[in-house]
C-alpha cells in the first residue's frame, strides 16, 4: 500500500515565526511532490510543487525534498494569521497521486 | 481564465438513492480527475481521464459509481445506489499537462458536498 504520512496536528505557531510541515511517503519511485493549502470548507489550492532533491523557495514558503529519506518539508516563515488552514501534501508518480491527511496550522496574533 | 466549474454545490440524499455531479474543468486542460475527500482525510482519486479516454480507474467503487467525459470537455460522476459511507465532498480538477506520470499540475474546482442520509 502506497502511504503519503503527515502529522494531523494541530500545530499552533505565533505570527512572525517558522511553520515546519512534514510528509514522508512509502513509494520509492514517487516522482512529483506538492503542497496544498486547504481553508476550511474550501478546495485545495497548489502552494509548491518540488521534483529533485533540495530546496525550492517562492516567497515566504521553501520546499525541500529529500528522496533518500523519502520526505519532502514545506518551511512558511514569517507566519500570518492568513497562512492558519490544513496543508495537504501529495506525492505523484506512475499515473497516481496520493494525499496525506493533511496537518492544520494554527498561526496565532 | 475561468477555472473548474462543478455543480450542484450541495446535495442531500437518503441512502440507495441515486446523485450525478457534474465538472467542465479549465478550457484546454486535456487531463480530468474526480477525487473523494472525506472529513478529516486527504482527497482520494476516484478516476483519471486523458482526453475523453480513462486513464486510470483503479479506486473507483465500480459496483456503484461511474463516470463519463464523453466529448472530452465536460464530465459527469454518478453513484447509484448511494449508501452512507459516500457522504464526502466530491472534487473534480484539471491539468493542462498529460496526467500525474508527468507531474501536472492541478486546478481544483470547488467541489460538491453530499450527504447520504
Amino acid at each position: 500500500q502506497k502511504e503519503v504520512e503527515q502529522n494531523s496536528g494541530p500545530l499552533s505557531v505565533p505570527e512572525g515565526a517558522i511553520a515546519s510541515l512534514n510528509c514522508t511517503y512509502s513509494d520509492r519511485v514517487s516522482q512529483s511532490f506538492f503542497w496544498y493549502r486547504q481553508y476550511s470548507g474550501k478546495s485545495p489550492e497548489l502552494i509548491m510543487s518540488i521534483y529533485s532533491n533540495g530546496d525550492k523557495e517562492d516567497g515566504r514558503f521553501t520546499a525541500q525534498l529529500n528522496k533518500a529519506s523519502q520526505y519532502v518539508s514545506l518551511l512558511i516563515r514569517d507566519s500570518q494569521p492568513s497562512d492558519s488552514a490544513t496543508y495537504l501534501c501529495a506525492v505523484t508518480g506512475n499515473n497516481d497521486m496520493r494525499f496525506g491527511a493533511g496537518t492544520r496550522l494554527t498561526v496565532k496574533p | 481564465e475561468a477555472g473548474v466549474a462543478q455543480s450542484p454545490r450541495y446535495k442531500i440524499i437518503e441512502k440507495r438513492q441515486s446523485v450525478a455531479f457534474w465538472c467542465n474543468p479549465i478550457s484546454g486542460h486535456a487531463t480530468l480527475y474526480w477525487y473523494q475527500q472525506i472529513l478529516g482525510q486527504g482527497p482520494k482519486l476516484l478516476i483519471q481521464f486523458q482526453n475523453n479516454g480513462v486513464v486510470d480507474d483503479s479506486q473507483l467503487p465500480k459496483d456503484r459509481f461511474s463516470a463519463e467525459r464523453l466529448k472530452g470537455v465536460d464530465s459527469t460522476l454518478k453513484i447509484q445506489p448511494a449508501k452512507l459511507e459516500d457522504s464526502a465532498v466530491y472534487l473534480c480538477a484539471s491539468s493542462r499537462d498529460r496526467g500525474l506520470s508527468v507531474g501536472g499540475i492541478q486546478y481544483f474546482g470547488a467541489g460538491t458536498r453530499l450527504s447520504v442520509l
